[in-house]
């Protein structure tokens, strides 16, 4: 059981905006602006795509976005397309014990 | 360019110890945070633990009596440790660099726990 929930799957057809959702609490995901976001293809290593809830590293597509509401996170990606269905999983700081925590993952299926 | 190298044992028995070793080529070993990470077949990402340059460690607490990191500048070079492994602890294991902005991954490393 992960600390984070993200739904299992969503899907989308190209061009069209998906959101993929991540709730923890307040002891996570509620109380710190550290929520990183990483996409996963099969059988290869993650790549971070926002980090501090809503910054993209230098080479992501401004069609990545991240936000936040109360214990809930977001990950927006607008103008799909067929190279973007992957796993995504979320992730917050969850304080100086616990420190880091991930969500189960979500399925993006592009349609 | 950066790119981390790891290596260790892929196949190990319950109750012995894993071990294994990231090495990082190009940029600076100083000023980060270095990170493992795991994911068993089919599921999500864990967090196992990180380690400052200097030697500061923090790790998760669910594997906090089992898991040592350590960190050899010298080498740009740094290691875990596992002990007591069970069936559980089967999983891709990955070596990152960063803690907040974690920008660059290992090729990842299936250890089996079988007996």
């Amino acid at each position: 059981q992960s600390a984070l929930t993200q739904p299992r799957s969503v899907s989308g057809s190209p061009g069209q905006s998906v959101t993929i959702s991540c709730t923890g609490t307040s002891s996570d995901v509620g109380g710190y602006d550290y929520v990183s976001w990483y996409q996963q293809h099969p059988g290869k290593a993650p790549k971070v795509l926002i980090y501090d809830v809503n910054k993209r590293p230098s080479g992501v597509p401004d069609r990545f976005s991240g936000s936040k509401s109360g214990n809930t996170a977001s990950l927006t990606i607008s103008g799909l397309q067929a190279e973007d269905e992957a796993d995504y999983h979320c992730c917050s700081y969850a304080g100086s014990y616990t420190h880091w925590v991930f969500g189960g993952g979500t399925k993006l299926t592009v349609l | 360019q950066v790119q981390l190298q790891q290596w260790g044992a892929g196949l190990l028995r319950p109750s012995e110890t894993l071990s294994l070793t990231c090495a990082v080529y190009g940029g600076s070993f100083t000023g980060y945070f270095w990170t493992w990470i795991r994911q068993p077949p089919g599921k999500g990402l864990e967090w196992i633990g990180e380690i400052w340059h200097g030697g500061r460690t923090n790790s998760n607490p669910s594997l906090k009596s089992r898991v040592t990191i350590s960190v050899d500048p010298s080498k740009k070079q740094f290691s875990m440790t596992l002990t007591s492994v069970t069936a559980a602890d089967t999983a891709v294991y990955y070596c990152v660099r960063g803690q907040f902005l974690r920008e660059y991954w290992g090729q990842g490393n299936l250890v089996t726990v079988s007996s």
